[in-house]
């Protein structure tokens, strides 16, 4: 069974609106989620790395102020991204690692209109 | 910079061949994991390797562990149009929690 869950699947949104999605660890307690986008034809990038309750970690080149990272438990991190231009458009994929094994979700298509 | 060289990139075979798919580094990983990969859905873990020489076998996959831990090969027998799919090899550097990807592999199976 699935062991990450990622909500919306897919959302389209207008430019300049902001857009929520959700990441949940579903068997396991999670201190740190990993945030990654994924362009067509390429391989993972990661933007950030997500702690409980704290700050997460960006990426070099990752604007921390547009996409947003909200930790608040040890199932749930949420990324925002914030002022949606049509280039933010892509598939972004969120992960949770237990010991050396590091499990996605099902990833979220982000069309920006 | 690119820590882990994933080769080839692109890989169009016919039913009932064997390939073989590379991963290559200059660093050292504290585990090596092979995923999968459909289009529009999240990458599906199929193996970990962390000890040095490990071999593992899941049906007609065999992945192996370099003995130094900086580069690994998936080998595929036998393969089907089922096995179609991006393949990826990511690394976890020692003592950092992120995983370092490779390219990917584009691996098409004709039937």
């Amino acid at each position: 069974g699935a062991v990450v869950s990622q909500h919306p699947s897919r959302v389209i949104c207008k430019s300049g609106t902001s857009v929520k999605i959700e990441c949940r660890s579903l068997d396991f307690q999670a201190t740190t989620m990993f945030w990654y986008r994924q362009f067509p034809k390429q391989s993972l990038m990661l933007m950030a790395t997500s702690n409980e309750g704290s700050k997460a970690t960006y990426e070099q080149g990752v604007e921390k102020d547009k996409f947003l990272i909200n930790h608040a438990s040890l199932t749930l991190s949420t990324l925002t991204v914030t002022s949606a231009h049509p280039e933010d458009s892509s598939f972004y994929i969120c992960s949770v690692r237990h010991g050396h094994e590091q499990y996605f979700g099902p990833g979220t298509r982000l069309t920006v209109t | 910079t690119q820590l882990l060289e994933q080769s080839p990139q692109f890989l169009s075979i016919q039913e009932g061949e064997n390939l073989t798919v590379y991963c290559n580094s200059s660093s050292v990983f504290s585990s090596l994991q092979w995923y999968r990969q459909e289009p529009g859905e999240g990458p599906v873990l199929l193996v970990t390797v962390v000890t040095g020489g490990e071999v593992k076998k899941l049906k007609r996959l065999t992945f192996q562990f370099g003995d130094a831990r900086k580069d690994s090969s998936l080998h595929i027998t036998a393969a089907q149009p089922g096995d179609t799919g991006l393949y990826l090899c990511a690394g976890a550097v020692q003592g950092a929690q992120k995983l370092v990807f490779g390219q990917g592999t584009r691996l098409t199976i004709n039937p």
